[in-house]
């Protein structure tokens, strides 16, 4: 079975602190994906990334970085320079066989001015 | 990737009643999902919307009262049957090709009085 466990339910942070968001997950897949998405007050969902199981390079796109380490199973997501716009729920998601998606608990992020 | 237009957006509806959610995507798509969120909770799957045959569905729901339809691979239908106040949440469809990730409508909200 596939779980998904993202242990910080609330962060509070400090507009321009950084801030990481932990994942980790259990599959006994060994092609699987990964996912992050953001979920503001308005309540869509929006696609942040995608990696696949073979893929252990961190990526970059602007303040967003993730870390995926699959010696820990885990998929961390870090805001550089955190802003006010980021304050949302966001979840961490599984995908192995199936096609369905698991997701974490979520966390909700406040950012502070 | 696809678009999906989910509507309503929200409602609010008598205890008793049934709504029934339309998903329409700009795409062919290979799986279509249904989803529930409970107020503050993670995303749970409801069923796999299967084109031109009965849905699977998840543990802990069943077809009486989640009758779902995809009678394509661009539409599908969820209908929250003889509905209670506990029923109230936020539901999503998804859809995905199975290549590119997973879309998300743009959330049903809900509330049962």
């Amino acid at each position: 079975a596939q779980k998904v466990t993202q242990a910080q339910t609330e962060i509070s942070v400090v507009e321009k602190e950084d801030v990481t968001l932990d994942c980790v997950y259990e599959t006994r897949d060994t092609t699987y994906y990964l996912f992050w998405y953001k979920q503001p007050p308005s309540g869509e969902l929006v696609f942040l990334i995608r990696r696949n199981s073979f893929d252990e390079q961190n990526e970059i796109s602007g303040r967003y970085s993730w870390n995926f380490q699959k010696s820990t199973s885990s998929f961390n997501f870090t805001i550089t320079a955190s802003q006010v716009v980021d304050s949302a729920v966001y979840f961490c998601a599984l995908r192995s066989a199936g096609n369905m998606l698991t997701f974490g608990g979520g966390t909700r992020l406040m950012v502070k001015p | 990737s696809a678009v999906i237009s989910q509507k309503p957006s929200r409602d609010i509806c008598q205890r008793g009643t049934s709504l029934t959610i339309q998903c329409q995507v700009d795409s062919q798509v290979t799986m279509m999902f249904w989803y529930r969120q409970q107020p503050g909770q993670s995303l749970t799957l409801i069923a796999t919307a299967n084109q031109g045959s009965e849905a699977t569905y998840e543990s802990g729901f069943v077809i009486d009262k989640f009758p779902i339809s995809r009678p394509n691979l661009t539409f599908s239908t969820l209908t929250v049957s003889n509905m209670s106040p506990e029923d109230s949440s936020i539901y999503l469809c998804s859809g995905t090709d199975g290549i590119y990730g997973y879309t998300f409508g743009s959330g049903t909200r809900l509330t049962v009085v």
